[in-house]
């Protein structure tokens, strides 16, 4: 099993669709989640934590399942601006932090 | 203010040579973290430099390897070149006690290995 596991995509949605993205990971004993983003060609950058309760931000909403080892991002109302690649990432062990290969969405208009 | 800078944006080699990617972290940063992303696949961690000392690395072979400078600047050196080695090097950089949760990512080093 990979340490970060994301379906690749990609998914095309139209605007104002709500779509998800799931990532599992493998070392139950890992503490802090994030999702990144990265625009074509572009480095990654933090789009927000995940924790244990949820947590949203504006249209993104984040959750934490440590029973099931997975984390989920949902994006309400999708814009054309959200199409990127969507990185999943653990916190594996000491600041080792382990990205996921990435889920690439476009919102079409 | 200037973000994560990396030298040179692009570098081509061949096959045996010996590489070194350079990154400067944003200032007040004092961890430096490298990546390899190949074509199509995730961000794969290399190394993790924090105050000048080398405190985790990945899965790589130990013909990668790196420094941290006293000014927390860092290289990354990949000797004997290979061609699976050709991927996109990003260095990353964080604040101290952030225990690497905010990576800050400079643009990267495109490595061509011919």
């Amino acid at each position: 099993r990979k340490e970060v596991e994301q379906d690749p995509g990609p998914f095309n949605v139209p605007e104002g669709a709500t779509v998800a993205f799931n990532c599992t990971y493998s070392n139950s004993a890992s503490q802090s989640f994030f999702w990144y983003r990265q625009d074509c060609r572009k480095e990654p950058k933090l789009l927000m934590s995940v924790y244990s309760s949820g947590n949203e931000d504006g249209r993104f909403t984040a959750q934490l399942n440590r029973a099931s080892q997975y984390i989920s991002l949902l994006i309400r109302d999708s814009k054309l601006s959200d199409s990127a690649t969507y990185l999943c990432v653990v916190n594996y062990n000491n600041n080792d932090m382990r990205f996921g290969a990435g889920t690439r969405l476009t919102v079409k208009p | 203010e200037a973000g994560v800078t990396q030298s040179p944006t692009h570098l081509i080699k061949t096959r045996g040579q010996q590489a070194t990617l350079r990154c400067s972290p944003i200032s007040g940063h004092t961890s430096v973290y490298w990546y390899q992303q190949a074509l199509g696949l995730g961000l794969q961690f290399l190394l993790w430099y924090d105050e000048g000392e080398e405190r985790n690395r990945g899965n790589f072979p130990p013909r990668f390897s790196g420094r941290q400078f006293p000014n927390y600047s860092s290289e990354l050196n990949v000797n004997a070149l290979e061609l699976e080695d050709s991927a996109l090097y990003l260095c990353a950089s964080s604040l101290p006690g952030t225990g690497g949760e905010k990576l800050f990512f400079g643009s990267g080093t495109q490595l061509s290995v011919l």
